[in-house]
């Protein structure tokens, strides 16, 4: 079944808010790495996590990586309506098998 | 560069009629990944290589087959299409010595009526 699970599924804001989603493991990762998939497009990956604690930035974007590493996290401050699609976490499971979450969904309205 | 490249980009079959996805990749990768994608749904691993002739189970083999003779090609077989396998085929390759990203190909759209 699926290892790695990730909340909300879908996500509705308005344009300005912030935007938060949430993944989870039930094993210890190796790394975490997040992925965004826009409307008919193919995932494109933003950044790979590998230290428990680590927190990253990329202008709005802030990704934690928790201490068990089992669980990691992404925020987006002011969504844009850029912003929109589908965003993945993905664990290694071992050092070649990577397991992705369900993903969740964004829509913004401007 | 092409990066990763997947053909055909869309594809009906019949129930029990055969297929190969093709799969190339031109970054010298030696991973490499085979996911579907179901509408609304997250990528199920189908399976995996780390280089020429070894390949691996992912977590939805079943139906499926696949060979790495080469480091650039990775083609996906359906023996016997189903409904089931109606889905979007997204091959991807990574490097061993990168960040661990991996490059996705535009996907393959697959309907078995």
């Amino acid at each position: 079944g699926q290892q790695v699970m990730q909340i909300p599924q879908y996500q509705h804001v308005q344009e300005g808010e912030d935007f938060t989603t949430y993944c989870n493991s039930s094993t210890t990762l190796s790394n975490i790495q997040w992925y965004k998939q826009r409307p008919g497009g193919h995932p494109v990956f933003l950044i790979q996590l590998v230290k428990s604690g680590e927190v990253k930035k990329q202008k709005r974007l802030t990704f934690q990586f928790g201490e068990a590493k089992k669980n990691s996290s992404l925020h987006i401050t002011a969504t844009q309506t850029t912003d929109v699609g589908t965003y993945f976490c993905a664990g290694h499971l071992g050092s070649e098998k990577l397991v992705f979450g369900k993903g969740t969904k964004l829509t913004v309205n401007p | 560069n092409a990066g990763v490249t997947q053909t055909p980009k869309f594809r009906i079959l019949k129930i029990g009629q055969s297929m190969t996805l093709q799969c190339a990749q031109d970054m010298n990768h030696n991973y490499m990944y085979w996911y579907r994608q179901d509408p609304g749904m997250g990528l199920k691993l189908i399976y995996y290589s780390v280089g020429a002739g070894i390949t691996d189970k992912g977590e939805v083999p079943n139906g499926y087959n696949v060979s790495r003779s080469t480091t650039e090609d990775f083609p996906l077989r359906l023996e016997l299409a189903a409904p089931s396998q109606t889905s979007v085929y997204f091959c991807a390759s990574r490097s061993v010595t990168n960040t661990g990203e991996l490059f996705f190909g535009e996907g393959s759209r697959l309907t078995v009526l």
